[in-house]
């Protein structure tokens, strides 16, 4: 059973780098498709972006190119930074995995890890 | 932001019959890409609930079904029960390859 786990600061300061990871257990890294979603508080979900292991990626164009997803095998995780982050920035931030292809649902999903952009 | 619309909530009986509808265009599912629902139990992580516009991942209830027609889909619950209050997201793609959500459903039961 692959599960997710997110970590990372739960604090960051506007203007600076926010910098998260998901740890893969009872699964590899070097498969599927890697994503990051968050969720401001009270509103829907947004897609920040997906990566292959392989090295295709793919990061909302709203984000202005912020996003930075990379994966490292060596570790079985797969990370995200996103730069000159704002109050609008603060939310719940996932990481999931399509196990059956790009195309397919995110079948598993971490448990969320809660960042807020604040001095 | 969300491409994809949804209806803010929809209620409905214990035992009755909602549907929740998902509009996009001819850039996202209108292009034929599929269209995947979220479960989001309050204050947890959503959970797959149908893929690729008609499938119940293993686990999911019958009760749960959806469709697909022209630029819009829809989830289906039959037989509501309480444990199904919850907010639902639809997700498909655009002609980019990102990723696009709904703007999310509140499902109430009465």
């Amino acid at each position: 059973q692959v599960l997710l786990q997110e970590s990372g600061p739960g604090l960051v300061k506007p203007s600076e780098t926010l910098s998260l990871t998901c740890t893969v257990s009872g699964g590899s890294v070097s498969s599927y498709y890697w994503t990051w979603i968050r969720q401001s508080p009270g509103k829907g979900l947004e897609y920040l972006g997906y990566m292959y292991y392989r090295g295709s990626a793919n990061d909302n164009p709203s984000l202005k190119s912020r996003v930075t997803i990379s994966v490292d095998t060596s570790k079985n995780q797969f990370s995200l930074k996103m730069s000159s982050v704002t109050a609008a920035d603060t939310a719940v931030y996932y990481c999931a995995s399509s196990r059956r292809g790009l195309f397919a649902g995110m079948d598993v999903w971490g448990q969320g890890t809660t960042v807020t952009v604040s001095s | 932001q969300s491409v994809l619309t949804q209806p803010p909530s929809v209620s409905g009986a214990p035992g009755q019959r909602v549907t929740i509808s998902c509009t996009g265009s001819s850039s996202n599912i209108g292009a034929g890409y599929d269209v995947h629902w979220y479960q989001q139990l309050p204050g947890t992580a959503p959970k797959l609930l149908i893929s690729g516009s008609t499938n119940r991942p293993s686990g999911v209830p019958d009760r749960f079904s959806g469709s697909k027609s022209g630029t819009s889909a829809s989830l289906a619950i039959t037989g509501l029960q309480a444990e199904d209050e919850a907010d639902y997201h639809c997700q498909s793609f655009d002609s980019s390859l990102n990723y696009v959500f709904g703007t999310g459903t509140k499902v109430t039961v009465l």
